[in-house]
């Protein structure tokens, strides 16, 4: 089973600032299937990012990813007080569908 | 739009059965595979379980293998988890998700929160 460790754990920031989260694999994940949500209190989690960088329906351009093979991150190019939130990464591979443990956003 | 709707959610003892469902609409549900993924309170996601859009394939995480069973009807709309020998670890918030094309799981349903304790 492959395994995704999220950093940092919690990410301090304040409106405006620009936020970067990793999300790195014990082993290599196709782009194709390596997956960014957003989950805020008390909601269902949100498609944010698919194939590593693509956004979803709807999704604003200050979000974007990159990477590929065992590291990949999420960018939030200026943060809205909407996006304070805990963002999580997720592959599929071999059958198997995994989560990274989350990063929370929270306001500096 | 497209919406899932969990039900089934509730109290049960340790070693007790439980059946969740998920009720979905505005989209052709036969066509598509579909997910179940777990919360347990204030931790991550754990994806449980993951049935093809005919039914012909399932597959479920190490932690559930044995004791639940994902289903559906197509004729009904509607995805099925059948939990048995629950603990307390199962305790969370029961999701259920469309999967995509690219094994995304889009949308989500709102959840029903499944409790084990005596």
């Amino acid at each position: 089973e492959i395994v995704l460790t999220q950093s940092p754990g919690t990410l301090s920031l304040s409106p405006g600032e620009r936020a970067t989260l990793s999300c790195r694999a014990s082993q290599s994940v196709s782009s194709s299937y390596l997956a960014w949500y957003q989950q805020k209190p008390g909601q269902a989690p949100r498609l944010l990012i698919y194939g590593a960088s693509s956004r979803a329906t709807g999704i604003p351009d200050r979000f974007s990813g990159s990477g590929s093979g065992t590291d990949f991150t999420l960018t939030i190019s200026r943060l809205e007080p909407e996006d304070f939130a805990v963002y999580y990464c997720q592959q599929y591979g071999s059958s198997s569908w995994t989560f990274g443990q989350g990063t929370k956003v929270e306001i500096k | 739009q497209v919406q899932l709707v969990e039900s089934g959610g509730g109290v049960v003892q340790p070693g007790g059965s439980l059946r969740l469902s998920c009720a979905a609409s505005g989209f052709t549900f036969s066509s598509y595979g579909m997910h179940w993924v777990r919360q347990a309170p204030g931790k991550g996601l754990e994806w449980v379980a993951f049935i093809r859009y005919d039914g012909s394939n399932k597959y479920y995480a190490d932690s559930v293998k044995g004791r639940f069973t994902i289903s559906r009807d197509n004729s009904k709309n509607t995805l099925y988890l059948q939990m048995n020998s629950l603990r307390a670890e199962d305790t969370a918030v029961y999701y259920c998700a469309k999967d995509s094309a690219i094994s995304t799981f889009d949308p989500w349903g709102q959840g029903t929160l499944v409790t084990v304790s005596s």
